[in-house]
């Protein structure tokens, strides 16, 4: 089946420190994989997805890469802000599989100054 | 125009209202979805359209009735809601079902007293 395990929080770093957060998964066919940010009180923004292995999203200093062979889309990035303070979830998805669009748990992340 | 469109943003309804959530997207997307999002979980999958026809429904009690009126239009009809449908309701779209990412709206916040 598909899955996808997102790395637990809550996760609490200081301004400008070095950001990983987990995510592995499991599916059928060939899926799709994305990193969704959502803010306080707000809904999912999409913030960087990679359709195949290998490929490199990024965005906002963000970045994560579609590993096939270590079945994960770990994202990183370098130095976080305050700004950066949100939930982020893991996601894949298979073409034409009626939806299926699975999220992880969410990792609540909060940078301090 | 790059966004989904949800009204209202927020929702105070008693156990005996009826009341309608929307939803609009001008994307040109043909898959169009609800999701309801607890606090500090990722959002579950409550319906899914696909070029205006029902094509998924998650179990959700008929107190939820929704309904696509065209290609841009979601609605969620609510009717004699209980305390515990108090949530976030998302809507998502996509260019076909379960394919290219979803953009999300920024939800309706329900409250049921």
């Amino acid at each position: 089946g598909n899955s996808v395990t997102q790395m637990e929080g809550p996760v609490t770093l200081s301004e400008e420190a070095f950001l990983t957060i987990n995510c592995t998964y499991t599916a059928t066919g060939y899926p799709s994989l994305f990193w969704y940010v959502q803010y306080p009180g707000e809904g999912l923004q999409l913030l960087l997805k990679a359709t195949k292995a290998d490929d490199k999203g990024s965005n906002k200093g963000f970045e994560a890469t579609y590993r096939k062979e270590t079945t994960s889309f770990h994202l990183e990035k370098g130095s976080v802000q305050v700004s950066d303070s949100a939930v982020y979830f893991c996601a894949l998805s298979v073409l034409n599989t009626g939806n299926q669009f699975y999220f992880g748990t969410g990792t609540s992340l909060t940078v301090i100054p | 125009d790059t966004e989904v469109t949800q009204t209202p943003k927020h929702l105070v309804m008693g156990m005996t209202n009826k009341k309608s959530l929307k939803c609009e997207q001008h994307m040109g997307h043909r898959a169009m979805y609800w999701y309801k999002q607890k606090a500090k979980k990722p959002p579950e999958l409550m319906f899914v359209y696909s070029y205006e026809k029902l094509s998924i429904n998650e179990s959700v009690p008929s107190r939820f009735s929704p309904e696509c009126p065209n290609s841009s239009l979601l609605n969620l009809h609510l009717h004699a809601l209980q305390p515990e449908d108090s949530a976030l309701y998302l809507c998502a779209s996509s260019q076909v079902l379960g394919g290219g990412g979803y953009t999300f709206g920024s939800g309706t916040r329900l409250t049921v007293v």
